[in-house]
């Protein structure tokens, strides 16, 4: 069965205070890991899609790379308004395709000034 | 991204009736999602939209707690049937472009339903 475990589950972090989240899974082959960032009351906001191991996406503060085992969502300087709860998500190779993504609990991240 | 809304955005109900959810996507999303995000807990898979046919459920839901219509290829529907207070969570509707495995999933707003 995929699994997705993230941590931590909550982080509080100073304006300017770079940090990382981590999302660690086991999947019978990884079709793709996904991170979302999910603000209160809204729907997943989808940020970045890694396909094997070593890749690494960018987006303004964040970054987001892959190994065989975990993912990482580095965040540089943040500001305020990157508070939000991070999810992230695999999706399993499975015969006759499949689009199933099992989450994580996700991240919930305040960044104050 | 895909443009999504869902409706109503939340709602409160009483034990035992049921909810039915709308989901709107625009033309360019090919499949249709509906999940489950519980207090606390991740978001899960409650089945895949079909257009025209019955809906794929995943382990755990069934066709008479979760009826699922998609009548056309940019709408759906979620009924939540008898519900009870272990039925309150945020029900979102996801859509994807394209047919291949690896489209990018987007969600819409999610309905917040609390059952008293």
């Amino acid at each position: 069965e995929d699994q997705v475990t993230q941590s931590p589950e909550a982080l509080r972090l100073q304006e300017g205070e770079s940090s990382s989240l981590n999302c660690s899974y086991t999947v019978s082959g990884l079709r793709g890991l996904f991170w979302y960032r999910q603000d209160p009351g809204k729907g997943p906001e989808f940020l970045f899609t890694l396909y094997s191991a070593g890749e690494e996406k960018e987006k303004e503060r964040l970054k987001a790379t892959l190994t065989k085992k975990e993912s990482f969502l580095h965040i540089t300087a943040p500001k305020p308004e990157d508070s939000a709860t991070y999810l992230c998500a695999v999706q399993a190779i499975l015969t006759g395709g499949g689009n199933k993504l099992t989450f994580g609990t996700g991240t919930q991240l305040k960044v104050e000034l | 991204s895909a443009v999504i809304s869902q409706k109503p955005s939340r709602d409160i109900c009483q034990r035992g009736t049921s909810l039915t959810i709308q989901c709107q996507v625009d033309s360019q999303v090919t499949m249709m999602f509906w999940y489950r995000q519980q207090p606390g807990q991740s978001l899960t898979l409650i089945a895949t939209a079909n257009q025209g046919s019955e809906a794929t459920y995943e382990s755990g839901f069934v066709i008479d707690k979760f009826p699922i219509s998609r009548p056309n290829l940019t709408f759906s529907t979620l009924t939540v049937s008898n519900m009870s207070p272990e039925d309150s969570s945020i029900y979102l509707c996801s859509g994807k472009y394209g047919t291949g495995g690896l489209d990018t999933q987007y969600f819409g707003p999610g309905t917040r339903l609390t059952v008293l």
